[in-house]
C-alpha cells in the first residue's frame, strides 16, 4: 500500500523559502511508471497544481509559480521536496503531494496534507 | 490556460436522491477530465477518471459522462457519507488546473 507523507516547515516569514519533503513508502520513487506532484489548497478554497518531477529528473511547474518553484528528488531517501521562494500571506494553504501515473493526467495516491502559514 | 466552471457551488440534498454536478472547460479537453471527493479535513481521493472511467474501490453509485467541454458526475442514491466537496480537474494542458469545487450538504 503506497504513502506518502508530507513533513516541513509550517510556519514561514514573509519572503522567505518553504522547503517541503514528501517522504513515499510502499513503493520506489525511481520506477518511471509514476511523476511525483505537489498540489496546494488555500484555506476555504480549491485547489492549485504546483507541478511535478518526473523519473529522471524532468519537471513541469505552473507558469503563476515557476519563478519561484523548484521540485527535486532523493531517490537514495524515496523522497521528493518542494522549494517555494519569496513566499508571501497569498501562499498560505496546505501543501499536498501526490502521485500521478506518468503521462496520465490523473492523481491516485495523495498525502494527508501539510498547514504553511505565512506570517512574521 | 483551460478555465473549469463547475455548478451547483452548493447543494443541500437528501439521501437517496440522485445528484448531477457539471463541470464546464474553457475550451475542449478530450476525456482528459477526473473527478475527486474532498471530505472536510482530508486530502482529495480519485473518483473517475477520463471522464468516465471507474476507480477501483469507489462505490458504483458514482458515475462520468461527458467529453469536449461538458461533463457530469452523477451519484444515484446519495448516501450520508457522501458529503463532501466535488473537484473536477483537467490535464488536457499544462497547467493542470481544477474548477471551483461543489459542496454537497446532506439534510
Amino acid at each position: 500500500q503506497l504513502q506518502l507523507q508530507e513533513s516541513g516547515s509550517g510556519l514561514v516569514k514573509p519572503s522567505q523559502t518553504l522547503s517541503l519533503t514528501c517522504t513515499v513508502s510502499g513503493g520506489s520513487i525511481n520506477s518511471g511508471a509514476y511523476s511525483w506532484t505537489w498540489i496546494r489548497q488555500p484555506p476555504g478554497k480549491g485547489l492549485e497544481w504546483i507541478g511535478y518531477i518526473y523519473h529522471g529528473g524532468s519537471t513541469y511547474y505552473n507558469p503563476s509559480l515557476k519563478s519561484r518553484v523548484t521540485i527535486s528528488v532523493d531517490t537514495s531517501k524515496n523522497q521528493f521536496s518542494l522549494k517555494l521562494g519569496s513566499m508571501t500571506a497569498a501562499d498560505t494553504a496546505v501543501y499536498y503531494c501526490a502521485r500521478e501515473p506518468a503521462g496520465m493526467g490523473h492523481f491516485d495516491d495523495w498525502g494527508q496534507g501539510t498547514l504553511v502559514t505565512v506570517s512574521s | 490556460e483551460i478555465v473549469l466552471t463547475q455548478s451547483p457551488g452548493f447543494q443541500s440534498v437528501t439521501p437517496k436522491e440522485k445528484v448531477t454536478i457539471t463541470c464546464r472547460a474553457s475550451q475542449s479537453i478530450g476525456t482528459s477530465l477526473h473527478w475527486y471527493q474532498q471530505k472536510s479535513d482530508q486530502s482529495p481521493k480519485l473518483l473517475i477518471k477520463f471522464a468516465s472511467r471507474s476507480i477501483s474501490g469507489v462505490p458504483s453509485r458514482f458515475s462520468g459522462s461527458g467529453s469536449g467541454t461538458d461533463f457530469t458526475l452523477t451519484i444515484n442514491g446519495l448516501e450520508a457519507e457522501d458529503a463532501a466537496t466535488y473537484y473536477c480537474h483537467q490535464s488536457s494542458n499544462f497547467p493542470y488546473t481544477f474548477g471551483p469545487g461543489t459542496k454537497l450538504e446532506i439534510k
